[in-house]
């Protein structure tokens, strides 16, 4: 019954690959983000979903495609992965937007 | 450019002292703002929020004050316990972009 949650929570591979990282929200929300914590903690938003469309695509390398197949999910897939692609992803949701947040548990990807 | 900031990146505090979390901001049209706690190896979970139109509110244990004028929020826990110690977050959310910006986070230690 777990709100927002996300598969894998831990992924390592090697530079060059391609991998995805699924989430799932049960809330009903609208709303759904990835975000991306560096080792120093620092969340920033990557993109925003709002009833499957986007409507925030900070500066991310198109390398990272988001993929909502339903307002339930939001997937993220990365291509040609970096040695600075490393990081814990957070995908969240909330309501609508600019509503309270509710966050997974974070995946963490280590690229070797 | 534009950031969420905190004072203080580490805070250590005895248990059952009060604790204040600071948090400065630096985009005047922000209107709403939000203190998530993240405990380690976990993701961010709201505290309490506020909006712009109000310069305090109070939660169980938890207390935020917002002054407008010079751009500072603050998060005060009372009777800090030890499930306390997490990293504290401020996120600000800017009305043109509805969507919310975190601070770097303050890491607070509870000492037994």
């Amino acid at each position: 019954d777990t709100a927002v949650s996300q598969t894998p929570k831990y992924l390592v591979t090697q530079m060059g690959n391609d991998k995805s990282i699924k989430c799932e929200q049960n809330l009903g929300h609208d709303t759904m983000y990835w975000y991306k914590q560096d080792s120093k903690k620092f969340l920033k938003i990557m993109f925003s979903y709002n009833n499957k469309e986007l409507i925030i695509n900070e500066t991310v390398p198109n390398r990272f495609s988001p993929k909502s197949p339903d307002k339930a999910h939001l997937n993220l897939h990365i291509n040609s992965l970096e040695l600075g692609d490393s990081a814990v992803y957070f995908c969240a949701s909330s309501q609508n937007v600019g509503n309270e947040q509710f966050f997974g548990p974070g995946t963490r990807l280590t690229v070797l | 450019g534009e950031s969420v900031g905190l004072h203080l990146p580490t805070l250590s505090v005895q248990e059952g002292d009060n604790s204040i979390i600071n948090c400065a901001y630096s985009n005047s049209a922000s209107d709403y703002f939000i203190w998530y706690k993240q405990e380690s190896g976990k993701g961010p979970q709201f505290i309490i929020d506020i909006r712009s139109n109000m310069d305090k509110r109070q939660g169980q244990r938890v207390t935020v004050l917002l002054n407008k004028t010079v751009k500072h929020l603050s998060l005060q826990i009372a009777a800090t316990q030890p499930g306390d110690s997490a990293v504290y977050f401020c996120a600000e959310n800017r009305y043109t972009g509805n969507q919310f910006y975190f601070g770097t986070g303050t890491s607070l230690t509870v000492i037994p």
